[in-house]
């Protein structure tokens, strides 16, 4: 069965830093790995999906990477704002017609 | 505007009243699923729909039902609920099941159920 970890499980940086979010899962037979973010009270939204066959998808401040062969994503956001504080989760989808999604990472900007 | 609507957002109910969450979306998508999310669990899919008349279990099915009669439509049943089916509940759906897997998905807002 998929499993999917992400680090850190929490992150609090001051406005203006780049950061780096960490997933990693261990069957590397995936169809791709779809970054969301999550607000309370609200849905997920897709923010990032990489199949299995890129190395990296752009939009924006944010840039995911995806190491298929060692299992691991991450997404990089640049220049970090209070308004992206919310909880990131990364999801990947196998065989399984699944997204098999990690715990999340929760994201405090302060100002 | 595209969009997944999940009805009731909230709904506190008794263990054994039979309930219905509806989803439904505009999108013409042909892919639809249920996923619930629990604190220390995360998200875990419980049926996924790939057409009309197509369903099939996902990772915890049990205690659930669904169906699938049209293509925008995907309820969520719960027979007899526990209080174990507590919970915060998301519909999804994406474009295609079938000519290509890499289509994100797309997430209504939540259904926070609560089962005394």
């Amino acid at each position: 069965k998929q499993e999917v970890t992400q680090i850190p499980a929490a992150l609090s940086v001051p406005e203006g830093e780049n950061l780096v979010l960490n997933c990693s899962f261990t069957d590397s037979a995936i169809y791709n790995l779809q970054w969301f973010r999550q607000d309370p009270g609200k849905g997920l939204t897709s923010l990032l999906l990489i199949q299995s066959s890129q190395r990296e998808q752009t939009s924006g401040r944010l840039n995911a990477s995806l190491d298929k062969s060692s299992g691991r994503s991450t997404l990089y956001i640049a220049a970090s704002q209070p308004g992206d504080s919310a909880t990131y989760l990364c999801a990947v989808e196998d065989s399984g017609y699944a997204l098999n999604f990690g715990k999340g990472t929760s994201l405090l900007v302060t100002p | 505007e595209a969009q997944v609507t999940q009805n009731p957002r909230y709904l506190i109910t008794v263990t054994g009243k039979k309930l219905t969450v509806t989803c439904s979306q505009n999108m013409n998508h042909e892919y639809m699923s249920w996923y619930r999310q629990d604190p220390g669990l995360g998200l875990r899919q419980i049926y996924y729909s790939m057409n009309v008349e197509v369903t099939d279990k996902g990772d915890v099915p049990e205690g659930y039902k669904v169906s699938r009669k049209e293509k925008r439509n995907f309820p969520l049943i719960l027979e007899s609920p526990s209080p174990n089916q507590t919970s915060l509940y998301f519909c999804a759906s994406s474009l295609s099941s079938t000519r290509g897997r890499n289509q994100p998905q797309h997430f209504g807002d939540g259904t926070r159920l609560s089962i005394l």
